[in-house]
């Protein structure tokens, strides 16, 4: 399978606790991004890496969450101090940036329940 | 305001007839590009379709096409020969600029339901 993948697909955790997810980009992608999705709703993005540098960050991302990409590859994204809010999906898409049709692909999604 | 909008929460459609599902969309910037995905129940967003502002024709691939109206700014996704399969949530999305690295901006997304 060389889509996008995501790790865990689920997770359950009670609040205050701390929580990372993991994406692997398609082979050879060098832009990454992460998206939440709460129920009925469609995805709001979160922050976009090109190869190791994060470059943008939605006002949504507070300092609880932190993400990564180190050496331009995979990606973390952590919450610390897990809240009741931060319930939703968390997906993690790709893109090969290849001008003004760029596709991003995402990943399975990690649903994140916090108790 | 909102940027896509989705009118239609929930479709209902015959197997093996066409469905239009909506969207608009708002931007003032001339350059963008929109997009549709398939969201089945398993919660992976699939890729469909892609149309750029400055594109001729409307977009179509297989059994999915675009109806592009660029001055009502509207975006509709028409299925053709729905399959049990297209149930699914379906979002519209669009990026502004041509600024590769923008993000997409989604809206709600339709719940379309194929009935045998």
């Amino acid at each position: 399978d060389t889509g996008v993948s995501q790790d865990p697909r689920h997770k359950i955790t009670k609040r205050g606790q701390n929580v990372t997810f993991r994406c692997d980009p398609i082979s050879e992608h060098n832009r990454l991004y992460w998206y939440r999705q709460t129920l009925g709703q469609g995805p709001e993005f979160l922050t976009y890496f090109q190869n190791e540098a994060q470059l943008e960050k939605s006002r949504l991302l507070s300092d609880r969450f932190s993400a990564e990409r180190p050496k331009g590859s995979f990606s973390t994204l952590e919450i610390q101090r897990t809240e009741q809010g931060d319930s939703a999906m968390y997906l993690c898409a790709s893109s090969l940036g290849e001008g003004n049709q760029e596709t991003q692909y995402f990943g399975p999604g990690t649903r994140l329940l916090v108790l | 305001a909102q940027k896509i909008t989705q009118t239609q929460p929930g479709m209902f459609v015959q197997e093996k007839e066409a469905v239009t599902l909506d969207c608009t969309y708002d931007t003032s910037d001339p350059s963008y590009g929109l997009f549709w995905y398939k969201q089945p129940s398993s919660g992976e967003m699939i890729f469909l379709i892609y149309q750029g502002s400055y594109d001729q024709q409307n977009a179509t691939e297989g059994r999915y096409s675009l109806n592009f109206q660029k001055a009502r700014k509207s975006a509709n996704l028409v299925i053709s020969a729905s399959q049990l399969g297209d149930s699914a949530m379906y979002f519209c999305a669009m990026r502004e600029g041509w600024n590769a690295g923008n993000m997409l901006t989604f809206g709600g997304g339709t719940r379309l339901m194929v009935k045998p």
